[in-house]
């Protein structure tokens, strides 16, 4: 979905460097969310954010941060890289809506290698 | 705890075959129910939801239907075709007692020519 914008698509690094993954979109949500996605394990939500103030840990947050800029933008930092955070990471958002029927609309996503 | 359980693939089908993706889940609460689809090196697009028991949802040839009794979503097409390759992820999102979204590992199809 061009509307979520993901940078970098790639990245090589080495353990023990700090990352940062950013995320902007451009469809008006106030809704955001990151993932990581492994083989065989589906998606699995790492932190959200349901407006600029608001931040939540997810299933996986630990050895992530988050920080959510702006209403469009929301960025993952990894402080201390580690190999077992190798995975495809994806950006996500949705509109407020009544309970939790909004479908969530994704970026292409940023494949993270740590060595 | 909350769960999403979907057939494991891969899928293989010829062109025009009849296709089901199995899916199945647990919740606390009352979720809504999503159906995504992946194609080689993009992100997750919305397929189709359903928002409540009874509900079907459909798009492109693809159905679902929230089936509260059996705790299914179950993924149907009628005449594949070769652009329907890719993966295919069943979802759920709920907010009791803290808002959750849990997806299924994906189900990978291959629609042969």
């Amino acid at each position: 979905d061009a509307d979520v914008t993901q940078t970098p698509r790639n990245r090589i690094t080495k353990t023990g460097k700090r990352i940062m993954l950013e995320c902007s979109q451009t469809k008006g949500h106030d809704r955001m969310y990151w993932y990581r996605q492994d083989p065989g394990l589906g998606l699995r939500l790492i932190y959200y954010s349901f407006d600029v103030k608001d931040i939540n840990k997810g299933e996986i947050s630990d050895g992530y941060s988050v920080s959510r800029q702006a209403q469009a933008k929301f960025s993952l930092s990894l402080e201390s890289a580690i190999p077992n955070q190798t995975a495809l990471y994806f950006c996500a958002t949705s509109e407020t809506g009544t309970g939790d029927n909004q479908p969530q609309h994704f970026g292409d996503g940023t494949r993270l290698s740590i060595l | 705890g909350d769960s999403v359980t979907q057939m494991e693939g891969p899928v293989t089908l010829s062109e025009e075959a009849f296709l089901t993706i199995n899916c199945t889940y647990t919740a606390t609460g009352y979720p809504s129910l999503f159906w995504y689809v992946q194609y080689p090196g993009e992100g997750l697009q919305l397929l189709l939801k359903a928002t409540k028991a009874d509900d079907k949802g459909s798009n492109k040839g693809f159905e679902a239907t929230y089936r509260k009794e059996t705790t299914s979503f179950h993924l149907e097409k009628g005449s594949v075709q070769v652009s329907d390759s890719a993966v295919y992820f069943c979802a759920l999102s709920v907010n009791t007692g803290g808002f959750k979204t849990i997806f299924g590992a994906g189900t990978r199809l291959f629609v042969k020519a």
